[in-house]
């Protein structure tokens, strides 16, 4: 699998944007972007992918670069409850996938 | 999304003895699942990729005799840590596929604490 690249942590205010930003550039062909958050103590909650187009569900928007190389991960309305480690990954197989550390993204009041 | 749980949430056992460890999938049947292992402020660690009816296949430095992996039904794999030891200790976490080969749905994770 490639590996990606990610900020160890991220600040946002509640209820402003939140980019989250990942750097996969050995992606191949077949590898989709996926994003995962883990909050304390818990297994970690899915919460979108795409291959590269961008995306868009209840819970965020990805954003993918043309050349694939990079992805954004977009929480519009950051709450409290957002404040999480976040895992950008690239597979061709969702299940086996490898973490990497992480973005700690702390959204503050 | 899919629904996958984890039994127990949590257990403290003495060193030596050994603990199993159950992942259910509550909603679709999984012939696929996958244990990780988080240690504290780390990332998690694939061990072990568990298919129904068939043999476990380990990841690279992970003991296969220590990690017994039973997987005999469609809604249940179970992790056994044999001869439990402190380094044990650990956040272990098992997912599956939902049924889907693009996307996975991790249980809540099992704390293990070895005396």
């Amino acid at each position: 699998d490639a590996k990606t690249t990610q900020p160890p942590s991220m600040d946002c205010a509640e209820g402003r944007a939140a980019n989250l930003p990942c750097n996969h550039s050995t992606i191949s062909g077949n590898e989709y972007v996926y994003w995962y958050r883990q909050i304390h103590s818990q297994g970690p909650q899915y919460i979108i992918h795409g291959l590269k187009n961008n995306e868009t569900n209840e819970m965020a928007s990805l954003i993918i670069t043309e050349d694939r190389k990079s992805s954004t991960l977009i929480l519009p309305h950051a709450t409290l409850r957002d404040t999480a480690v976040y895992y950008c990954i690239v597979s061709d197989n969702a299940g086996k996938s490898t973490f990497g550390d992480g973005t700690t993204l702390t959204v503050k009041p | 999304g899919a629904v996958v749980s984890q039994h127990p949430s949590r257990v403290i056992c003495k060193s030596g003895t050994s603990v199993k460890i159950e992942c259910r999938s509550l909603d679709f049947q999984a012939t696929t699942m996958f244990w990780y292992r988080q240690f504290p402020k780390q990332s998690l660690m694939l061990m072990a990729t568990s298919n129904e009816g068939s043999k476990a296949t380990y990841e690279q430095g992970v003991e296969k005799d220590k990690f017994l992996i039973n997987h005999a039904s469609l809604t249940l794999s179970t992790l056994t840590v044999t001869s439990a030891h402190p380094e044990d200790s650990s956040f272990y976490i098992c997912s599956s596929d939902g049924g889907q080969t693009d996307t996975q749905y991790f249980g809540p994770g099992t704390r293990l604490t070895v005396l």
